[in-house]
């Protein structure tokens, strides 16, 4: 299962690291992605990292790329969300994924993150 | 960026009813689309792979058809456990939801 850690209230401009750990399986040959979803509101997709074993790289949405970094390691089974110049609007229950087939798969019961003064 | 507009936004619908919902991609996206099922504080679960596949598990009821710009989830002979929110994703170039269509019980 996956299990994501690290949510909680943070002050606009402030900054938070999402944890996604994986425990019975290893997390090495996935690529993983998060994916948020804001009260009441629909899943957005946020980004998505490749596995060591195709070249790792990285890509965000829009909405978060320059703010937010994504990135694994693999001895620790976890991928990790660094969210930096959080506003108002980055408020949402963040879920992590596995991926096949090209689109998440498993995914964890999410953690989440409010943005507020 | 490729846009993914979903519909309807809503539907009600009574058990043994046939659904479909309806998924349009502002671009050609080939068969590259996922549809997903979401209940009250849960997470997502996935029911379709690229565009047709069903997910290893999901009841056969459930199946998506569609290329190019548009797609479909059918669910055939609604069960209860098939209220929920459903949710397109295109992975063709980057990846983008759809913004859901909730189907309530008539």
């Amino acid at each position: 299962q996956l299990v994501e850690s690290g949510g909680g209230l943070v002050q606009p401009g402030g900054s938070l690291r999402l944890s996604c750990a994986a425990s019975g399986f290893t997390l090495r040959p996935y690529w993983m992605h998060w994916v948020r979803q804001a009260p009441g509101k629909g899943l957005v997709w946020v980004s998505r990292i490749l596995s060591d074993q195709d070249g790792g790289s990285t890509i965000y949405a829009d909405s978060v790329k320059g703010r937010f970094t994504i990135s694994r390691d693999n001895a620790k089974n976890t991928v990790y969300l660094q969210m930096n110049s959080l506003r108002v609007e980055d408020t949402a229950v963040y879920y992590c994924a596995t991926d096949t087939q090209y689109i998440p798969d498993k995914w964890g019961q999410g953690t989440r993150v409010t943005v507020s003064s | 960026d490729i846009q993914m507009t979903q519909s309807p936004s809503s539907l009600s619908a009574s058990v043994g009813d046939r659904v479909t919902i309806t998924c349009r991609a502002s671009q050609d996206i080939r068969n590259d689309l996922g549809w997903y099922q979401q209940k009250p504080g849960k997470a997502p679960k996935r029911l379709i792979y690229a565009a047709s596949s069903l997910q290893s598990g999901v009841p056969s009821r459930f199946s998506g058809s569609g290329s190019g710009t548009e797609f479909t989830l059918t669910i055939s002979g609604l069960q209860p456990e098939d209220f929920a929110t459903y949710y397109c994703l295109q992975n063709n170039t980057f990846l983008a939801f759809g913004g859901g269509t909730k189907v309530e019980i008539k």
